[in-house]
């Protein structure tokens, strides 16, 4: 039940662009996107809601394709401060606080 | 900051002591969760919390329980530490922003010898 994240990891070199996808085979009701630098905790991102709608980070988009059950998460033209590593999370029931995380994406931003 | 703490920030402990994790916050959030974190697996959630002495288990409950008696504190219990119980414990909160987003505190890395 658990979303599947795509790639596992990547490296980019700065000014480049990413994309981080989410998966899952159930159906999604929202998609919570995290970032945790090393030895941090993760820090909220942004959220997708049923419908498209987006809150969140100003810097990072994202889209949400509820019939394909999955979420994209698009950096463009990467900076040092994006390395970390990405988690989406998932309600497994609409409406559910408790959410079910993906086992995340390490993205590396070199200059 | 969501004013999120947690204690200890690091422990190390022997196999089939008791340990009791804490998690204090002083936004006043109603969802309080407490996850555990291994390479590989991302965040499994462990319990959470809809309220005071409200509680339910999330995917990874077995050898864990918690109580919630103050809204501001949520307290992870390890009965008898094993050794597959070493891992780094995030516990998080929500409830008050628009969309129910989780703020996470600074972890506790727990080593059980």
């Amino acid at each position: 039940q658990q979303p599947v994240q795509s790639p596992q990891a990547v490296i980019l070199r700065e000014g480049e662009d990413a994309v981080i996808n989410c998966s899952s085979s159930k159906a999604l009701y929202s998609v919570h996107w995290y970032r945790q630098k090393h030895g941090e905790a993760p820090v909220f991102l942004m959220i997708l809601l049923k419908g498209g709608e987006q809150k969140g980070h100003e810097k990072i988009s994202a889209s949400f394709n509820e019939k394909k059950q999955q979420s994209s998460l698009y950096l463009t033209a990467s900076q040092l401060s994006y390395s970390g590593t990405y988690f989406c999370g998932t309600p497994l029931i609409q409406g559910a606080q408790k959410l079910v995380f993906g086992q995340g994406t390490r993205l590396t931003i070199n200059p | 900051d969501a004013g999120i703490t947690q204690s200890p920030r690091h422990k190390v402990t022997e196999t089939g002591t008791p340990v009791t994790l804490r998690c204090h916050q002083t936004e006043n959030h109603r969802y309080m969760y407490w996850y555990r974190q291994d390479p590989g697996h991302g965040l499994r959630l462990i319990h959470y919390s809809y309220g005071v002495k409200d509680t339910d288990k999330g995917e990874v409950s077995d050898g864990y329980s918690v109580s919630r008696s103050k809204t501001e504190d949520f307290l992870l219990t390890l009965e008898s530490a094993t050794s597959s119980q070493t891992s780094v414990y995030f516990c998080a909160i929500s409830g008050k922003g628009l969309f129910y987003e989780q703020y996470f505190g600074p972890g506790t890395r727990l080593t059980v010898t």
